[in-house]
């Protein structure tokens, strides 16, 4: 069964780091890309960036480069998401979602985790 | 960056009617090498991720039933449930991967009149 389980929710203070991570399974994890999207409480879709699994070389959006870091250790079939001096304005479900393409962003994510919360508050 | 307006914000629809959502890119979304419209449409229930529902433009996701319909080119493109159904009721979410960084649509909420 084809399937990404991410790690459980977060409650961080304003200032620290938070690494989120994505297991997958069922399917051969370097035959696709991973994408990463967010959605704070209420809000729409935001897609932060694309990591392939064959060079680990990521794309982001530009509202995202800087604190956010994509990784992935090919070995654990996972994907994570760091993000560091975090604000309260990054509370939000953080989806990652596989990408069909391991070569090209320019493609549909088919397979979503079921989100992790990262809640910032003081 | 490429902004997806979708209309309407909402929609409430009666048990077997049609429903209808409009997607406009303000940049055209159809490559020309590909012939191909680089325009998806996502599902997203309360509490659940979102669910890939049709990409290309009009190609259905597998299991995805046939009253799911996309349509459309360039910067116009529209989402049908052509007989609405309790379980459809949900977010539907459009979505550009012609260029990065890849955009969604604000979301359409459909409801059950």
């Amino acid at each position: 069964q084809v399937q990404l389980v991410q790690s459980e929710s977060e409650l961080k203070r304003p200032g620290a780091s938070v690494k989120v991570s994505c297991k997958a399974s069922g399917y051969t994890f370097n035959s696709y890309g991973m994408n990463w999207v967010r959605q704070a409480p209420g809000q729409g879709l935001e897609w932060v960036g694309w990591i392939p699994t064959n060079t680990g070389n990521p794309i982001y959006a530009q509202d995202f480069t800087g604190r956010f870091v994509l990784s992935l250790d090919t070995s654990v079939n996972t994907t994570y998401l760091q993000i560091s001096s975090l604000k309260p304005e990054d509370t939000a479900v953080y989806y990652c979602a596989r990408s069909r393409d391991a070569y090209n962003s320019h493609d549909v994510s088919d397979i979503w985790g079921q989100g992790t919360m990262v809640s910032v508050s003081s | 960056d490429i902004v997806l307006t979708q209309s309407p914000d909402s929609l409430a629809v009666s048990l077997g009617d049609r429903a209808t959502i409009s997607c406009k890119s303000s940049q055209s979304l159809l490559y020309s090498f590909t012939h191909k419209n680089y325009l998806a449409w996502y599902q997203q229930k309360p509490g659940q991720p979102p669910k890939l529902l049709i990409y290309w433009t009009s190609t259905r996701e597998p299991g995805v039933p046939d009253r799911f319909s996309g349509s459309g080119s360039g910067t116009d493109f529209t989402l049908t449930i052509s007989s609405l159904q309790a379980e459809d009721v949900a977010v539907y979410h459009c979505q550009q991967y012609y260029s990065l960084p890849f955009t969604f649509g604000g979301g359409t909420k459909v409801e059950i009149k």
